[in-house]
Protein backbone atom coordinates (compact mmCIF):
# COMPACT_ATOMS: atom_id res chain seq x y z
CA UNK A 1 0.00 0.00 0.00
CA UNK A 2 0.94 3.53 -0.13
CA UNK A 3 0.68 4.16 3.42
CA UNK A 4 1.66 2.57 6.90
CA UNK A 5 -1.09 0.50 7.66
CA UNK A 6 -2.59 -0.85 11.23
CA UNK A 7 -5.41 -2.98 11.97
CA UNK A 8 -7.69 -2.83 13.49
CA UNK A 9 -8.10 0.44 13.99
CA UNK A 10 -10.27 0.27 17.41
CA UNK A 11 -10.12 -2.88 19.82
CA UNK A 12 -12.24 -3.16 22.64
CA UNK A 13 -11.63 -6.10 24.68
CA UNK A 14 -12.27 -7.06 28.61
CA UNK A 15 -9.32 -7.40 31.02
CA UNK A 16 -7.35 -10.26 31.30
CA UNK A 17 -7.98 -10.86 27.28
CA UNK A 18 -4.81 -11.88 24.54
CA UNK A 19 -4.42 -9.11 22.31
CA UNK A 20 -2.94 -8.70 18.52
CA UNK A 21 -2.36 -5.48 16.48
CA UNK A 22 -1.09 -5.49 13.45
CA UNK A 23 1.03 -3.32 11.27
CA UNK A 24 1.58 -3.21 7.67
CA UNK A 25 4.45 -1.05 6.29
CA UNK A 26 5.15 0.85 3.70
CA UNK A 27 6.63 -1.91 1.28
CA UNK A 28 10.67 -1.62 1.14
CA UNK A 29 10.84 -0.30 4.54
CA UNK A 30 13.20 -2.36 6.53
CA UNK A 31 12.96 -0.44 9.62
CA UNK A 32 9.94 -0.79 11.70
CA UNK A 33 8.59 1.17 15.33
CA UNK A 34 5.80 0.74 17.68
CA UNK A 35 4.83 3.45 20.29
CA UNK A 36 2.08 4.08 22.67
CA UNK A 37 0.15 6.87 23.22
CA UNK A 38 -1.74 7.71 26.12
CA UNK A 39 -4.71 10.11 25.92
CA UNK A 40 -3.58 13.60 25.94
CA UNK A 41 0.41 12.38 26.03
CA UNK A 42 2.77 12.20 23.38
CA UNK A 43 3.83 8.94 22.25
CA UNK A 44 6.29 6.59 23.88
CA UNK A 45 8.59 4.40 22.07
CA UNK A 46 7.85 0.74 22.87
CA UNK A 47 10.00 -1.58 20.32
CA UNK A 48 12.25 -0.97 16.91
CA UNK A 49 12.70 -3.99 14.24
CA UNK A 50 15.50 -3.57 11.95
CA UNK A 51 14.61 -6.72 9.35
CA UNK A 52 13.10 -9.31 11.30
CA UNK A 53 14.99 -8.88 14.77
CA UNK A 54 13.72 -6.27 17.10
CA UNK A 55 17.03 -3.79 17.89
CA UNK A 56 15.94 -2.14 20.59
CA UNK A 57 13.06 -3.32 22.70
CA UNK A 58 13.73 -1.32 25.75
CA UNK A 59 10.59 0.51 25.72
CA UNK A 60 7.86 -2.65 26.35
CA UNK A 61 6.73 -1.88 29.55
CA UNK A 62 6.95 -5.83 31.16
CA UNK A 63 6.72 -9.32 29.90
CA UNK A 64 3.15 -9.10 28.72
CA UNK A 65 4.24 -7.13 25.72
CA UNK A 66 5.75 -8.85 22.97
CA UNK A 67 6.31 -7.70 18.98
CA UNK A 68 7.19 -10.04 16.20
CA UNK A 69 8.52 -9.19 12.27
CA UNK A 70 8.88 -12.66 10.88
CA UNK A 71 9.32 -11.94 7.40
CA UNK A 72 10.97 -8.24 7.83
CA UNK A 73 7.78 -6.78 6.43
CA UNK A 74 4.24 -7.09 8.76
CA UNK A 75 4.78 -6.62 12.72
CA UNK A 76 2.45 -8.26 15.43
CA UNK A 77 2.08 -6.42 18.81
CA UNK A 78 1.06 -8.60 20.86
CA UNK A 79 -0.18 -8.08 24.74
CA UNK A 80 -1.10 -11.00 26.98
CA UNK A 81 -3.61 -10.91 30.30
CA UNK A 82 -4.37 -7.03 29.20
CA UNK A 83 -5.22 -4.72 31.93
CA UNK A 84 -6.99 -1.44 31.64
CA UNK A 85 -4.19 0.74 31.97
CA UNK A 86 -3.00 -0.86 28.55
CA UNK A 87 -5.82 1.52 27.12
CA UNK A 88 -4.37 3.63 24.65
CA UNK A 89 -3.30 4.55 20.86
CA UNK A 90 -1.14 2.14 19.52
CA UNK A 91 1.28 3.63 16.29
CA UNK A 92 3.32 2.35 13.98
CA UNK A 93 5.87 4.12 12.25
CA UNK A 94 8.64 2.28 9.50
CA UNK A 95 11.36 4.00 7.64
CA UNK A 96 13.46 3.38 4.70
CA UNK A 97 16.66 1.63 6.46
CA UNK A 98 17.09 3.44 9.76
CA UNK A 99 15.62 6.75 11.03
CA UNK A 100 18.92 8.20 12.12
CA UNK A 101 20.35 7.79 8.61
CA UNK A 102 17.03 9.25 6.57
CA UNK A 103 15.41 11.47 8.90
CA UNK A 104 11.92 10.44 8.18
CA UNK A 105 9.40 8.27 9.84
CA UNK A 106 6.21 7.45 8.56
CA UNK A 107 3.36 6.89 11.17
CA UNK A 108 -0.14 4.62 10.65
CA UNK A 109 -3.23 6.22 12.13
CA UNK A 110 -2.94 3.64 15.12
CA UNK A 111 -5.33 0.99 16.42
CA UNK A 112 -7.11 2.00 19.55
CA UNK A 113 -7.00 -0.23 22.07
CA UNK A 114 -9.82 -0.23 25.29
CA UNK A 115 -9.80 -2.32 27.84
CA UNK A 116 -12.58 -2.72 29.68
CA UNK B 1 18.35 9.69 27.79
CA UNK B 2 17.02 11.71 25.48
CA UNK B 3 14.30 14.35 26.77
CA UNK B 4 11.92 16.78 25.04
CA UNK B 5 9.59 19.46 26.92
CA UNK B 6 6.75 21.52 25.52
CA UNK B 7 5.89 23.93 28.28
CA UNK B 8 2.44 25.12 26.78
CA UNK B 9 -0.14 22.21 27.02
CA UNK B 10 -2.76 24.58 25.02
CA UNK B 11 -3.23 27.44 22.49
CA UNK B 12 -5.82 29.51 20.96
CA UNK B 13 -5.42 31.96 18.50
CA UNK B 14 -7.39 34.05 15.92
CA UNK B 15 -7.41 33.05 12.15
CA UNK B 16 -4.84 34.69 10.26
CA UNK B 17 -2.49 35.46 13.55
CA UNK B 18 0.89 34.39 13.83
CA UNK B 19 1.58 31.75 16.56
CA UNK B 20 5.04 29.76 18.51
CA UNK B 21 5.06 26.85 19.74
CA UNK B 22 8.14 26.21 22.21
CA UNK B 23 10.49 22.98 22.54
CA UNK B 24 13.46 22.48 24.58
CA UNK B 25 15.21 18.94 24.61
CA UNK B 26 18.24 17.62 26.31
CA UNK B 27 20.77 15.73 24.73
CA UNK B 28 24.65 15.18 24.84
CA UNK B 29 24.94 14.25 21.05
CA UNK B 30 25.90 16.25 18.53
CA UNK B 31 24.06 15.10 15.18
CA UNK B 32 20.63 14.97 15.51
CA UNK B 33 17.49 15.41 14.06
CA UNK B 34 14.48 17.81 15.35
CA UNK B 35 10.93 17.34 14.25
CA UNK B 36 7.44 18.88 14.63
CA UNK B 37 4.40 16.58 13.90
CA UNK B 38 0.73 17.41 13.70
CA UNK B 39 -1.73 14.71 14.85
CA UNK B 40 -5.66 16.01 14.30
CA UNK B 41 -8.13 13.70 15.47
CA UNK B 42 -7.63 11.22 12.88
CA UNK B 43 -4.72 9.97 14.99
CA UNK B 44 -2.37 10.31 12.25
CA UNK B 45 1.37 11.47 13.06
CA UNK B 46 1.84 14.44 10.18
CA UNK B 47 4.94 15.68 9.90
CA UNK B 48 5.22 19.43 9.50
CA UNK B 49 8.73 20.46 9.64
CA UNK B 50 12.75 18.33 10.17
CA UNK B 51 15.59 20.53 11.17
CA UNK B 52 18.94 18.75 10.91
CA UNK B 53 21.07 20.24 14.01
CA UNK B 54 24.61 20.25 11.57
CA UNK B 55 22.59 22.85 9.37
CA UNK B 56 22.64 26.43 11.30
CA UNK B 57 19.69 27.75 8.80
CA UNK B 58 16.41 27.30 10.28
CA UNK B 59 14.08 25.21 7.83
CA UNK B 60 11.08 26.66 6.49
CA UNK B 61 8.16 25.15 4.71
CA UNK B 62 5.09 27.56 3.45
CA UNK B 63 3.56 28.97 6.83
CA UNK B 64 5.66 27.16 9.16
CA UNK B 65 9.36 27.96 9.89
CA UNK B 66 11.46 26.92 12.72
CA UNK B 67 13.64 29.23 15.18
CA UNK B 68 16.24 26.46 16.28
CA UNK B 69 19.01 27.39 19.04
CA UNK B 70 21.51 24.58 18.92
CA UNK B 71 23.17 25.49 21.99
CA UNK B 72 19.91 26.74 24.22
CA UNK B 73 18.74 23.61 22.93
CA UNK B 74 15.56 25.37 22.13
CA UNK B 75 13.04 24.41 18.91
CA UNK B 76 10.24 26.82 18.65
CA UNK B 77 7.63 26.44 15.88
CA UNK B 78 6.42 29.42 14.01
CA UNK B 79 3.06 29.34 12.52
CA UNK B 80 2.16 32.38 10.00
CA UNK B 81 -1.25 33.26 9.01
CA UNK B 82 -2.72 30.80 10.81
CA UNK B 83 -6.02 28.54 9.24
CA UNK B 84 -8.84 26.53 10.91
CA UNK B 85 -7.23 24.02 9.46
CA UNK B 86 -3.91 24.01 11.77
CA UNK B 87 -6.34 22.90 14.65
CA UNK B 88 -4.23 19.66 15.64
CA UNK B 89 -2.11 18.50 18.51
CA UNK B 90 1.40 19.33 17.98
CA UNK B 91 4.52 17.08 19.18
CA UNK B 92 8.29 18.25 19.04
CA UNK B 93 10.26 15.17 18.49
CA UNK B 94 14.06 14.08 18.84
CA UNK B 95 15.93 11.38 17.15
CA UNK B 96 19.44 10.76 17.86
CA UNK B 97 21.05 7.65 17.52
CA UNK B 98 18.33 5.30 19.00
CA UNK B 99 15.04 6.11 18.60
CA UNK B 100 12.47 9.09 18.30
CA UNK B 101 11.33 10.32 21.67
CA UNK B 102 8.35 12.92 21.55
CA UNK B 103 7.11 16.02 23.65
CA UNK B 104 3.97 15.70 26.20
CA UNK B 105 2.18 17.91 23.07
CA UNK B 106 0.35 21.53 23.04
CA UNK B 107 -2.96 21.47 21.59
CA UNK B 108 -3.69 24.28 19.05
CA UNK B 109 -6.87 25.57 18.57
CA UNK B 110 -7.42 28.24 15.54
CA UNK B 111 -10.46 30.22 16.09
CA UNK B 112 -12.56 31.64 13.59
Amino acid sequence: GAGVSQTPSNKVTEKGKYVELRCDPISGHTALYWYRQSLGQGPEFLIYFQGTGAADDSGLPNDRFFAVRPEGSVSTLKIQRTERGDSAVYLCASSLGTARNTGELFFGEGSRLTVL
Amino acid sequence: AQTVTQSQPEMSVQEAETVTLSCTYDTSESNYYLFWYKQPPSRQMILVIRQEAYKQQNATENRFSVNFQKAAKSFSLKISDSQLGDTAMYFCAFLGAQKLVFGQGTRLTINP
